[in-house]
C-alpha cells in the first residue's frame, strides 16, 4: 500500500517551455502533497505544500509564478515549470501524506528529472 | 530554529558488518521521526518511523531504529548489512504535516 506515482520519470524540453508533472497517489487519498527539488548530492528541499481544494503554500524563496501547484483530486497534484530555463533543471520529487494521525508520514512518488536545455 | 542534522555524509562498510546511522533532531518538542533511503534517481522509501510509544522501532529491510530523547538522537541499525543496502539515507523529524530532512548519508558498501 501507499504508493505514489510521477509522470513522467524524465523530460527534456527547450528554455522558455512549460512543463506539467503529475503525482498520484495510487491507493489511498492523500490529505495533502508536497513539491520537492533534489539538487545533485543533496537533500530535498520544500517547495511548496498543496491540499485538495485550496491554493499551495509556498517556502520562501520559491517562486509561485513559476512553479504552478494544482491539487484537482485528493489523489492527484501537477507542478507546472513555466517557462523554464536551465536553471530549472533538478530532480523533482512530490509526496503524499496521509495527516498527522499516521505520524505525518509521507510517501514518496519516484522523481521526475528536468533537464532544460 | 528545528533541525535534522546527519553528521557522517559518508559511511562504507564491509558486507555483513553492522551498521549505525546518526541523526540528531532539534525540536521545541518531541517530533515525528522518519527514517528513508533513496537509492540513485529513485524517490525515498520509507524505512521506519517513530511518533510515541516503544522507543526502539523496528522497520523494513531488517533496519531498526532508537529514540533517545535524552541525547535527541534517533539513530538507525542493521546487524548486518548487505551488497543491495548501498543508497543514500535521510533522517527527517516533523511536527505537523511538514518534514524537514537531514542532509543524508550515503552508504557504500564493500564485498
Amino acid at each position: 500500500g501507499a504508493v505514489v506515482s510521477q509522470h513522467p520519470s524524465w523530460v527534456i524540453c527547450k528554455s522558455g517551455t512549460s512543463v506539467k508533472i503529475e503525482c498520484r497517489s495510487l491507493d489511498f487519498q492523500a490529505t495533502t502533497m508536497f513539491w520537492y527539488r533534489q539538487f545533485p548530492k543533496q537533500s530535498l528541499m520544500l517547495m511548496a505544500t498543496s491540499n485538495e481544494g485550496s491554493k499551495a503554500t509556498y517556502e520562501q524563496g520559491v517562486e509561485k509564478d513559476k512553479f504552478l501547484i494544482n491539487h484537482a483530486s485528493l489523489t492527484l497534484s501537477t507542478l507546472t515549470v513555466t517557462s523554464a530555463h536551465p536553471e530549472d533543471s533538478s530532480f523533482y520529487i512530490c509526496s503524499a501524506g496521509t495527516g498527522t494521525s499516521d505520524g505525518g508520514a509521507q510517501f514518496f512518488g519516484p522523481g521526475t528529472r528536468l533537464t532544460v536545455l | 530554529a528545528q533541525s535534522v542534522t546527519q553528521p557522517d555524509i559518508h559511511i562504507t562498510v564491509s558486507e555483513g558488518a553492522s551498521l549505525e546511522l546518526r541523526c540528531n533532531y532539534s525540536y521545541g518538542a518531541t517530533p515525528y521521526l522518519f527514517w528513508y533511503v533513496q537509492s540513485p534517481g529513485q524517490g525515498l522509501q520509507l524505512l521506519l518511523k517513530y511518533f510515541s510509544g516503544d522507543t526502539l522501532v523496528q522497520g523494513i529491510k531488517g533496519f531498526e531504529a532508537e529514540f533517545k530523547r535524552s541525547q535527541s538522537s534517533f539513530n538507525l541499525r542493521k546487524p548486518s548489512v548487505h551488497w543491495s543496502d548501498a543508497a543514500e539515507y535521510f533522517c527527517a523529524g516533523g511536527d505537523t504535516d511538514k518534514l524537514i530532512f537531514g542532509t543524508g548519508t550515503r552508504l557504500q558498501v564493500f564485498p
